[in-house]
């Protein structure tokens, strides 16, 4: 069984462009989470999507956004990119229900310059 | 409000040592799940293991050991006889019901296991 699947693994940005990162959750999974991490903040939730709606959101900015696809497939997006959104974002993935195991893709490391 | 600490930034141990890595949480709920994530420097978040608050069995999986106190909100991680293979950043996360896929992580602690 696939893993969840994360595109680009790299990318290297420049500061004020956009980018999206795309994420493919392991099978007959519905449930899609979007996690940046950074030294300096460490792990954090930036959204959750579900069913194509968008049902939990963490402190970010208007910047980051994101969506859901009929296949589960997600994208998130950041505009106007700042030095700041250097970070590794990472993608999970759960079946539905309460508690269940979140698997993680592994990663897209984002460098803006 | 949740909180995740974990206490040791780093650990350095030898081949073979037995290693206990430390997880506080803070939560008001009364239903909510704990987590444990391997972090490898390729980055991918490796799931070791997931329990509900209202289980508080402490679970053994192979060199693995995970001790549950409700009393003291702890979930402490043990590794016996660590491997080099050991050698990684781990991660304790907490969520609630009704947002049981928004992770609350802690800082993490990077245990290096030398030969």
């Amino acid at each position: 069984k696939a893993g969840v699947t994360q595109t680009p693994r790299y990318l290297i940005k420049t500061r004020g462009q956009q980018v999206t990162l795309s994420c493919s959750p392991i099978s007959g999974h519905r449930s899609v989470s979007w996690y940046q991490q950074t030294p300096g903040q460490g792990l954090q939730f930036l959204f959750e999507y579900f069913s194509e709606t968008q049902r939990n959101k963490g402190n970010f900015p208007g910047r980051f956004s994101g969506r859901q696809f009929s296949n589960s497939r997600s994208e998130m997006n950041v505009s106007t990119l700042e030095l700041g959104d250097s970070a590794l974002y990472l993608c999970a993935s759960s079946s539905t229900g309460s508690g269940n195991t979140i698997y993680f893709g592994e990663g897209s490391w984002l460098t803006v310059v | 409000a949740q909180k995740v600490t974990q206490a040791q930034t780093e650990i350095s141990v030898v081949e073979k040592e037995d290693v206990t890595l430390d997880c506080v949480y803070e939560t008001r709920d009364t239903t909510y799940y704990l987590f444990w994530y391997k972090q490898p420097p390729s980055g991918e978040l490796v799931f070791l293991i997931r329990r509900n608050s209202f289980d508080e069995q402490n679970e053994i999986s192979g060199r693995y050991s995970w001790n549950f106190q409700k009393s003291t909100s702890s979930f402490n991680f043990t590794i016996t006889a660590s491997q080099v293979v050991d050698s990684a950043v781990y991660f304790c996360a907490l969520s609630k019901r009704g947002a049981t896929n928004k992770l609350i992580f802690g800082t993490g602690t990077l245990l290096a296991v030398q030969p």
